[in-house]
């Protein structure tokens, strides 16, 4: 089975270009969640959905960053206008919530973005 | 709120010697504990997991992890490591009942030397 699909792998671009990033969960996986990865903060949650709803958007830093999850197998999370100190690597993970509570997240292989 | 503190930022080890990755959590509730592997230039990958039950869990590649609740710590150990579990190595915690969010540590790097 495919995991999760991320794209593009790599992206630079200039500062106050609008910047897309997508991500494709598996198949049957309810919830999908957002995170970015750099030196200085480490791994941090962006934002997460369940059945395409955001349900904690908490870690998204400021109003240029947007997520979108128009349907169970596709998510977008845009940053408009990007700066430099975006530059980082951005994960997407998805998972298949139980009633039970516990998920165990499968991650993508991360978009580097590089913002001059 | 939940933290995770690894205390070591590196670790080098020689090929085929044991290895332990220290981690300590902070919460005021109960904890689900997590080891994550992620190789270079690649997403994260799972290694264990503790829910409840026994406080030694193995995962994959060899490795397991103790929970010690007193302590607040939950070490990942290899008794025998090769050069291709060098990779940054990541703890993280999420609430028990019904919380999503993973929170991470700030990763340990693994070097294996021959």
């Amino acid at each position: 089975d495919a995991g999760v699909i991320q794209s593009p792998r790599h992206e630079v671009t200039e500062m106050g270009q609008e910047v897309t990033l997508r991500c494709k969960p598996i198949s049957g996986h309810n919830s999908l969640f957002w995170y970015r990865q750099t030196m200085m903060r480490g791994l941090e949650l962006l934002i997460y959905f369940n059945n395409n709803v955001p349900i904690d958007d908490s870690g998204m830093p400021e109003d240029r960053f947007s997520a979108k999850m128009p349907n169970a197998s596709f998510s977008t999370l845009k940053i408009q206008p990007s700066e430099p100190r975006d530059s980082a690597v951005y994960f997407c993970a998805s998972s298949l919530r139980t009633s039970g509570g516990l998920d165990t997240q499968y991650f993508g292989p991360g978009t580097r973005l590089t913002v001059l | 709120a939940q933290s995770v503190t690894q205390l070591d930022s590196q670790v080098p080890v020689f090929e085929e010697a044991p290895v332990e990755l220290r981690c300590n959590y902070s919460s005021s509730v109960s904890v689900y504990l997590f080891w994550y592997v992620q190789y270079p230039n690649q997403g994260l990958q799972l290694l264990l997991k503790y829910l409840s039950g026994s406080t030694l869990v193995k995962g994959i590649n060899g490795f397991e992890a103790e929970f010690n609740k007193s302590q607040t710590s939950f070490h990942l150990r290899k008794p025998s490591v090769h050069i291709s579990d060098t990779a940054e190595y990541f703890c993280a915690v999420s609430e028990w009942q019904g919380a999503q969010k993973l929170v991470f540590g700030q990763g340990t790097r693994l070097t294996i030397n021959p």
